[in-house]
């Protein structure tokens, strides 16, 4: 596609349960990186795809967030057992090469409730 | 201390006045983004710079890395400037974007 592509664009869910947050980045960009922003505050860089491999997840918050990407195209990222802290804008870049320019997504809006 | 430190948190100006915007970080970069979120709206990159001076319409960015500092200007301030303005530092080791807190411009017509 012409930018990069987030689904859901908003989620709700109960405290407890498992989400799938989805990023299409723009084809032949080989650098992902998931962000987060939480209501009020910057973001926050939570872990960042070269290819399919994940050199740097030293962002992600706990053992219950986990991404993956796989064929260098599409990456899902899972926040298990959801807490209400979880809730914010979860956004997704890509580039052509991590010192390229960036295209961020429109996000995903998740709130716990 | 953060890496990235962007001054000012909020900044309110009359339409058409000059615009400068700081960022200084303390760790060695790759390049540096000037990014802009309207409210409620989505993250559009601006510019990416390793040096010198970028200009984009009315928009100017500038780096000077011996000094590890960044400034964004808008010429002839518009309320549609109205936005924050965030600076992201790609980090030499580990290609890891780090960001300012952001700046809250407020353009009054």
């Amino acid at each position: 596609g012409a930018g990069v592509s987030q689904s859901p664009s908003n989620k709700v869910t109960e405290k407890g349960k498992d989400v799938e947050l989805r990023c299409d980045p723009i084809s032949g960009h080989t650098a992902l990186y998931w962000y987060r922003q939480r209501l009020g505050q910057g973001l926050e860089f939570l872990i960042y795809f070269q290819g399919n491999s994940a050199p740097d997840k030293s962002g992600l918050p706990s053992d219950r967030f986990s991404a993956e990407r796989t064929g260098e195209s599409v990456s899902t990222l899972t926040i298990q057992r959801t807490q209400q802290e979880d809730s914010a804008v979860y956004l997704c870049a890509s580039s052509f090469s991590p010192v390229g320019g960036y295209t961020f997504g429109s996000g995903t809006r998740l709130t716990v409730v | 201390k953060n890496e990235v430190e962007q001054s000012p948190q909020n900044l309110t100006a009359q339409e058409g006045e000059f615009i400068t915007i700081n960022c200084s970080y303390s760790v060695g970069i790759s390049a540096l983004h000037w990014l802009q979120q309207h409210p409620g709206g989505g993250i559009v990159s601006l510019f990416m710079l390793s040096s010198g001076k970028k200009k984009h319409g009315r928009l100017i960015a500038t780096i000077n890395i011996q000094e590890k500092h960044s400034s964004l200007h808008i010429t002839a301030s518009h309320p549609r400037d109205s936005a924050v303005y965030i600076c992201a530092a790609l980090m030499e080791y580990g290609n890891k974007l780090v960001f300012g807190a952001g700046t809250i411009l407020r353009v009054k017509s």
